[in-house]
């Protein structure tokens, strides 16, 4: 009964290549995010997404989109995959964007570009 | 914007008591959280503080001065299994939580 579940949990790819990371949530949350992890432990927050509104981090690169396809799925896909992309992404939930969190956390997915 | 600071590193013996600092700079405020993470592991919800002063939840405790743009959380009675990072999240305007860049918590024996 996993709460934010994300696959996969590693996932190997070449530069140019295309991929997508899976997230669902089965708390009943409106919001969801995806979040970076990079080398230095530093989350930066990428997306946050409820079903009226996507707010995007300007510095996120438009080769990063997100996808929903209902509210407890956000879908992290990305384009011409290069090597600075290669970090831990996470995704993770929270009850309504306007009461607080605090955030569940999927338990990653790890991103190695090639 | 927002600004976070909070120390890379500290080191404490098991047994003893640990103040990790945060302090912050953001434009319009709604809360300040404090989350653990495990190394190779997600990020685990810890305290939330909106009002000013201490939050106890047993070993943990964390306190904010929204005045002074600070906040710490104390941990107590340091365990070996505490080693971890501690990050410090601050809510905005856009309720979105901005984190810190963490601070890694070593415990010795």
């Amino acid at each position: 009964d996993t709460a934010v579940s994300q696959t996969p949990k590693y996932l190997v790819t070449q530069m140019g290549n295309d991929k997508s990371i899976k997230c669902e949530q089965n708390l009943g949350h409106d919001t969801m995010y995806w979040y970076k992890q990079d080398s230095k432990k530093f989350l930066k927050i990428m997306f946050s997404y409820n079903n009226k509104e996507l707010i995007i981090n300007e510095t996120v690169p438009n080769r990063f989109s997100p996808k929903s396809p209902d509210k407890a799925h956000l879908n992290l896909h990305i384009n011409s995959l290069e090597l600075g992309d290669s970090a831990v992404y996470f995704c993770a939930s929270s009850p309504r964007d306007r009461e607080g969190p605090p955030l569940h956390f999927g338990n990653g997915t790890r991103l190695t570009v090639t | 914007g927002q600004n976070i600071d909070q120390p890379t590193e500290m080191t404490a013996t098991e047994g003893a008591i640990v103040q990790i600092n945060c302090t912050y700079q953001t434009s319009g405020f709604n809360g300040l959280f404090w989350y653990q993470q495990h190394a190779g592991e997600a990020p685990t919800f810890l305290s939330y503080n909106v009002l000013d002063g201490l939050e106890e939840k047993g070993r943990f405790s964390s306190f904010l001065s929204r005045s002074k743009g600070y906040s710490y959380l104390l941990l107590k009675e340091l365990q070996m299994k505490d080693s971890a990072s501690y990050l410090c999240a601050v809510t905005g305007g856009s309720y979105i939580p901005t984190f810190g860049r963490g601070t890694s918590l070593i415990v010795h024996p």
